[in-house]
């Protein structure tokens, strides 16, 4: 199993230039998870999909967008990518959401934007 | 919003010592969780803690869920040079899951 795989793992965009970060999951969970990570803040959720065919905001949403494309993958769009979104963004997994359902995550992409 | 109060910031210490962090709030936590992050890698589970009082174990870690709810602590034993990392705590409350900022983990041989 290769757990969370995410792609790619570093970019450099131009500010306003759009791009798409993909994440999949081979462990048949249910829930799957968009975090952003910046020097002393720990990770803060964007977005989450409870199950396959729903997504919901997390704290840190404005500038993104996210696709549960099937139960395996779930992916991160920035439209107008800003100076503020240069990160490290982690996917995550879990059987489900709550109480008791670990999150397993990532290798995490590396994105800079000038 | 929760948030998480993640101490200390850093810490540097000889190969053999022990090592205590801590995490509180000033909201309740149903679940809490300790997290080690490798540089270049993703976050990876320790310990999971699901009541208040709940003390675990995992080799040389042992974590603790406060009796309030609103804390927990981590210790590392004897601690070797790869322990090096990031140790993050987090907090479960319904769906909502909060990090703290990280404890930065130095082990000098």
């Amino acid at each position: 199993n290769a757990g969370v795989t995410q792609t790619p793992k570093f970019q450099v965009l131009k500010t306003g230039q759009s791009m798409t970060l993909q994440c999949a999951q081979d462990m048949n969970h249910n829930s799957m998870y968009w975090y952003r990570q910046d020097p002393g803040m720990g990770l803060r959720l964007i977005y989450y999909s409870a199950s396959e065919g729903t997504t919901d905001k997390g704290e840190v949403p404005n500038g993104y967008n996210v696709s549960r494309l099937n139960k395996r993958e779930f992916s991160l769009r920035l439209e107008s990518a800003a100076p503020s979104q240069t990160s490290v963004y982690f996917c995550a997994s879990s059987a489900a959401i709550g109480r008791g359902y670990e999150q397993y995550f990532g290798p995490g992409t590396r994105l800079t934007v000038t | 919003g929760q948030q998480l109060n993640q101490s200390p910031q850093s810490m540097f210490i000889q190969e053999g010592e022990d090592v205590s962090m801590n995490c509180t709030s000033s909201s309740i936590f149903n679940t809490w969780l300790w997290y080690k992050q490798d540089p270049g890698e993703g976050p990876v589970l320790l310990i999971a803690l699901y009541k208040a009082g709940e003390l675990t174990s995992n080799g040389r870690l042992t974590a603790q869920f406060g009796i309030t709810r609103k804390d927990s602590f981590l210790n590392i034993s004897a601690s070797i040079p790869s322990d090096v990392g990031i140790y993050f705590c987090a907090g479960t409350f319904n769906n909502d899951m909060r990090f703290g900022a990280g404890t930065r983990l130095t082990v000098k041989p």
